[in-house]
């Protein structure tokens, strides 16, 4: 089945820009959602169909996918920002259609 | 505004069938705009998909669980429910239900509290 590989960590000071990426094989062919969860918490959609963002999620929060790389951006990164995050495929076309990466922990310094 | 609700007991013994509800409110759940789903997360773990339908009764199971896993609709009470057989210790976790939206190109746009599960004897 597909996989997607995402860092375990990232940290980052607050007011910079934060990175997380999610690798698969040709993911730039897929559309990548991205969720946020905090502990405790059930996760939030932050991204969806690799770079829109549903209502009330901050500007600050942008998302590219190209080739083997999708990419979450954090801008202005605040200390509220920090919890998981995993990205997501869907591929009706497979066996296995709903793909989580294994998430990455964003680290507010 | 779509919410869920996730009952069901918070203990299971082992071998026994894992059965949780999710209840949809503030939509329906025959509407053709949604898939309906399940994922689970052990503790410390990542996110896993366990299952989805959509309102016509096509079901989509993780092939890893599809031997355990039954994903039905009950379009009366607007309620989809997950049945998990032969547990184990490995299947503890929180257990969320989610809405997957058409509009956001199957992103899971709407999520349930969650609600823990133990396996144990």
């Amino acid at each position: 089945s597909y996989v997607l590989t995402q860092p375990p960590s990232v940290s980052v000071a607050p007011g910079k820009t934060a990175r997380i990426t999610c690798g698969g094989n040709n993911i730039g062919s897929k559309s990548v959602h991205w969720y946020q969860q905090k502990p405790g918490q059930a996760p939030v959609l932050v991204i969806y169909y690799d770079s829109d963002r549903p209502s009330g999620i901050p500007e600050r929060f942008s998302g590219s996918n190209s080739g083997n790389t999708a990419t979450l951006t954090i801008s202005r990164v605040e200390a509220g920002d920090e919890a998981d995050y995993y990205c997501q495929v869907w591929d009706s076309s497979s066996d296995h259609p709903v793909v989580f990466g294994g998430g990455t922990k964003l680290t507010v310094l | 505004q779509l919410q869920l609700q996730e009952s069901g007991p918070g203990l299971v013994k082992p071998s026994e069938t894992l059965s949780l509800t999710c209840t949809v409110s503030g939509g329906s759940i025959s509407s053709s705009s949604y898939y309906w789903g399940w994922i689970r997360q052990p503790p410390g773990k990542g996110l896993e998909w366990i299952g989805s339908i959509y309102y016509s009764g096509s079901t989509y199971y993780n092939p890893s669980l599809k031997s355990r896993v039954t994903i039905s609709v009950d379009t009366s009470k607007n309620q989809f429910s997950l049945k998990l057989s032969s547990v184990t210790a490995a299947d503890t976790a929180v257990y969320y239900c989610a809405s997957t939206a058409l509009d956001y190109y199957y992103g899971m746009d709407v999520w349930g509290q969650g609600t823990t599960v133990t396996v144990s004897s």
